[in-house]
């Protein structure tokens, strides 16, 4: 039973515009929500987090954005670049070191 | 600073032998985790060490996986013998506090098991 969805297995954007990835949940107890990027053939890169008690948080060209009603969260890239191509991970921690991941959504930036 | 690391970046074995991954953490880092991604599904938590002591193996799908981190420093996980559902991306992550949400990836380990 996955507890952490990503639906969209890939997203196509051209540059400049945004991206929005999307992130589904189904565990209550999560607290800490984070986003991860992978480029081919590396480990994940830790991207930006948001906590339970927020409902967003910022860092540059990223956003990311909690529903808690929803177990519903957002990562919202603006303006997308071409480096941003790769593929993004939603995690998700119920207040232990132990990361739920969900199956990645492919970002392609075009220009 | 080094990442962390991890040998080999590929390993192709036949079912029922055994392979052994290494993991190399970021210097300081007490916790150690390691991970696993089969072909195009989430990626799985297998195990966190904190030194060379295991906090949480919930994640570890049978005994025929074995994770040690003697000394606290790297760490290996030995697969033996290996059936082919073992292939997949095996990844290592460290941080340097216990409950920092920010783990550090090592590039994998790919491991086909034909």
């Amino acid at each position: 039973d996955q507890q952490v969805k990503q639906n969209s297995p890939s997203l196509s954007v051209q540059e400049g515009r945004i991206s929005i990835l999307n992130c589904d949940y189904t565990n209550s107890m999560f607290d800490y929500f984070l986003w991860y990027k992978k480029y081919p053939a590396e480990g994940p890169t830790f991207l930006i987090s948001i906590s339970s008690i927020k409902d967003k948080n910022e860092d540059g060209r990223f956003t990311v954005f909690l529903n808690k009603s929803a177990k519903h969260l957002s990562l919202h890239i603006v303006p997308s670049q071409p480096g941003d191509s790769a593929v993004y991970f939603c995690a998700a921690s119920a207040n232990t070191d132990k990361l739920i991941f969900g199956t990645g959504t492919r970002l392609q930036v075009f220009p | 600073e080094a990442g962390v690391t991890q040998f080999p970046s590929h390993s192709v074995i036949e079912k029922g032998q055994t392979v052994t991954l290494r993991c190399d953490p970021i210097s300081g880092h007490d916790n150690l985790y390691w991970y696993r991604r089969v072909m195009g599904k989430e990626i799985k938590f297998l195990l966190h060490f904190v030194k060379e002591s295991k906090q949480d193996e919930s994640g570890m799908p049978n005994n025929r996986f074995l994770a040690e981190r003697t000394g606290g420093t790297y760490s290996t996980l030995k697969v033996q013998p290996a059936e082919l559902e073992d292939s997949g991306v095996y990844f290592c992550a460290s941080s340097q506090v216990q409950g920092s949400y920010e783990q550090y990836f090592g590039p994998g380990t790919r491991l086909t098991v034909t």
